[in-house]
């Protein structure tokens, strides 16, 4: 079974740029659509964008233009990147597989998250 | 932007009883959109339904969607302790995919 895991720093200062980066554990970079996905302490889920290894990407509007993302095919990773932080990017970031090639229509794998505190 | 609204915001049952948990969608969602997840403490969240209907594999079969236009219901046919947790809806058919705010299941 695949499995994801993200890694970045866990500390930024604001105003810094946020670099994150998801490790797909077998081939299938190149099958899905991959996406980040933040939930604030105690807070809903909100779901960040999604980048496909075509280079075809898409974001929430209201991060778009702060947030680039990009994968790496033969490092079988993808990357966020994002911008101008603020205290309210705290948050924990996961990454997550959208299914639908395989007919789900969900997000039917996540990283275990990773958790980012924006402080001075 | 689809609005997710999702209630009660906390549910406390006790074993082996029937949970029915509502998300309302501020306009219509197409049945294929829609999405349960759910999320124990310190994890990640986990998919149980997809197509508002069709169980996620892993999910227990007392996990069951249902459905349609803006009224979404997750129903949860009796409760195993392991159950508690919080539930997500989710929707694509708008853009940009949104969550609910979850429902805490108390057991």
């Amino acid at each position: 079974q695949v499995q994801l895991q993200e890694s970045g720093p866990g500390l930024v200062k604001p105003s810094e740029t946020l670099s994150l980066t998801c490790s797909v554990s077998d081939g299938s970079i190149t099958t899905y659509y991959w996406n980040w996905i933040r939930q604030s302490p105690g807070k809903a889920l909100e779901w960040i964008g999604y980048v496909h290894h075509s280079g075809r990407a898409s974001y929430n509007p209201s991060l778009t233009n702060r947030v680039t993302m990009s994968v790496d095919t033969p490092k079988n990773q993808f990357s966020l990147r994002l911008t101008s932080l603020t205290a309210a990017d705290t948050a924990v970031y996961y990454c997550a597989r959208w299914g639908e090639v395989t007919g789900i229509k969900a997000f039917d794998m996540w990283g275990q998250g990773t958790i980012v505190t924006v402080s001075s | 932007e689809i609005v997710l609204t999702q209630s009660p915001s906390t549910l406390s049952l006790s074993p082996g009883e029937r949970a029915t948990l509502s998300c309302r969608a501020s306009q219509r969602v197409t049945s294929s959109a829609l999405a349960w997840y759910q999320q124990k403490p310190g994890q990640a969240p986990r998919l149980l339904i997809y197509g508002a209907s069709s169980r996620a594999a892993g999910a227990p079969d007392r996990f069951s969607g249902s459905g349609s236009g803006t009224d979404f219901t997750l129903t949860i046919s009796r409760l195993e302790p392991e159950d508690s947790a919080v539930y997500f809806c989710q929707q694509f058919g708008g853009s940009p995919l949104t969550f609910g705010g979850g429902t805490k299941v108390e057991i």
